[in-house]
């Protein structure tokens, strides 16, 4: 079975460019999550989706950060435009049920961002 | 919000020698994960601890949690250079997971 996959592994785009980063779960996962690592601190979380629902987008940093999963499936992550803070490692994760409910969330190999 | 204090975040260690990686968190939790990221690759799951007291082991690596400490501990057993790698601890509270900074771990010969 197929793991968690995200495109591109690598990004380098200028300030004010814009990128998008594409996630594809595991098959048959509702829920969908991006988390974001900065300059080797913490993995943050960012949202959540439930199918194609957002259900909690409060880690999102700003309004230059749009996440979209049209038909619940694959999502995408565009950031417009970027800027220098932004540059990190874009973790994209998903799961059967929410890890309350004691299941674990498999995780992509992320995407590295870096904006000059 | 949930705090997770991870040390130490880097650890350079000689292979044979034992190490222990710690996890604090702020709040009570009665699960914690371990994940292990190797460069360019997914995050792992390593371990999965559901309950206080829970101890699991797998090869040199044993990771044990206590919730009334609100502590986890991944303890290295005579560590090999193929345990190099960058290791997580993770809370998870409501939808999500609250991570640790991350413990990035060398094991020199």
């Amino acid at each position: 079975e197929a793991g968690v996959t995200q495109f591109p592994s690598h990004s380098v785009i200028e300030k004010g460019q814009t990128v998008t980063l594409r996630c594809d779960p595991i098959s048959g996962h509702d829920n969908l999550y991006w988390y974001r690592r900065v300059m080797g601190k913490e993995i943050k979380f960012l949202l959540h989706f439930v199918k194609e629902s957002k259900q909690d987008e409060s880690g999102m940093p700003n309004n230059r950060f749009l996440a979209e999963r049209t038909g619940g499936t694959y999502s995408t992550l565009k950031v417009q435009p970027a800027e220098l803070e932004d540059s990190g490692v874009y973790f994209c994760a998903s799961s059967q049920v929410f890890p309350q409910a004691r299941t674990e969330a498999f995780f992509g190999q992320g995407t590295r961002l870096t904006v000059v | 919000e949930l705090k997770v204090e991870q040390n130490p975040l880097f650890l350079s260690m000689q292979e044979g020698k034992n190490y222990t990686i710690y996890c604090n968190y702020s709040t009570t939790s009665d699960r914690l994960y371990w994940y292990r990221q190797d460069p360019g690759k997914s995050l792992e799951s390593l371990f999965v601890l559901l309950s206080n007291g829970a101890v699991k082991q797998e090869g040199r690596l044993m990771a044990s949690l206590d919730t009334k400490a609100r502590l986890s501990t991944l303890h290295i057993t005579a560590a090999v250079h193929d345990l190099s790698a960058t290791y997580f601890c993770a809370v998870p509270m409501g939808n999500q997971f609250y991570f640790g900074t991350g413990t990035s771990l060398t094991v020199i010969p």
